[in-house]
């Protein structure tokens, strides 16, 4: 079959560092993405990885090792707008059909 | 550019009626991919529009049908609707080619009651 595992809810406080990790289980793989879904808003795209190693972009980070299948995203320096649902997601089938993961809901504390 | 736009942004229906939602991609685009979204859930994939044709489906019912017209936007149309058919409707667009990234719509927030 084909999914995804990600933790459901992750807390930190601001200015800290989070990491929320993705594990995938896929026939055929393409890439690991990530995207950022606020309460009522539409989930807005971070990031892509279809190589190993460590993407940055910003204060967001996003790493795949695909011998592991298996990605993290790291957001640095948090702010209290970095409160939202996170989302690990994977083309499959051709690269036409995109699995999401149930998400990440991440509460920034002051 | 408006980006993806979807209509209408809210909906209650009866158990049993019809429902098309509609949506338009972002300027350039030309592939769309329609997703249900249920509270505290991923985006479920329902299926992606290319050049007129439906190109694959996730697990949903014939219930669910869809549409893309010559100006690549699209309709997701549902039957016979159930209570559980209540959700978030995503309409997503991106290009053919060259296409790693998503962009979504805000949705349609459909209420079946």
């Amino acid at each position: 079959g084909q999914s995804l595992e990600q933790p459901s809810e992750v807390t930190a406080v601001e200015g800290a560092i989070v990491q929320i990790n993705c594990t995938y289980q896929t026939s055929g793989f393409y890439g690991l993405s990530w995207y950022q879904q606020h309460d009522g808003g539409a989930p807005t795209f971070l990031s892509y990885n279809a190589l190993d190693g460590l993407e940055e972009t910003g204060r967001f980070s996003s790493f795949l090792s695909r011998s592991d299948s298996y990605g993290y995203l790291l957001l640095q320096e948090l702010q209290m707008k970095d409160s939202a649902s996170y989302f690990c997601a994977v083309p499959t089938t051709g690269g036409f059909k995109t699995i999401f993961g149930a998400g990440t809901r991440l509460f920034v504390k002051a | 550019d408006a980006g993806v736009t979807q209509s209408p942004t809210h909906l209650i229906k009866t158990r049993g009626q019809q429902v098309t939602l509609r949506c338009s991609p972002k300027s350039g685009h030309d592939t769309v991919s329609w997703y249900q979204q249920a509270l505290g859930q991923g985006p479920q994939f329902i299926f992606q529009y290319y050049e007129e044709e439906e190109r694959q489906r996730g697990n949903f019912p014939d219930r669910f049908s869809g549409h893309q017209f010559p100006n690549y936007s699209s309709e997701l149309n549902v039957n016979a609707l159930l209570l559980g058919d209540s959700a978030l409707y995503l309409c997503a667009s991106s290009p053919s080619v060259g296409g790693t990234e998503a962009f979504f719509g805000q949705g349609t927030r459909l209420t079946v009651v």
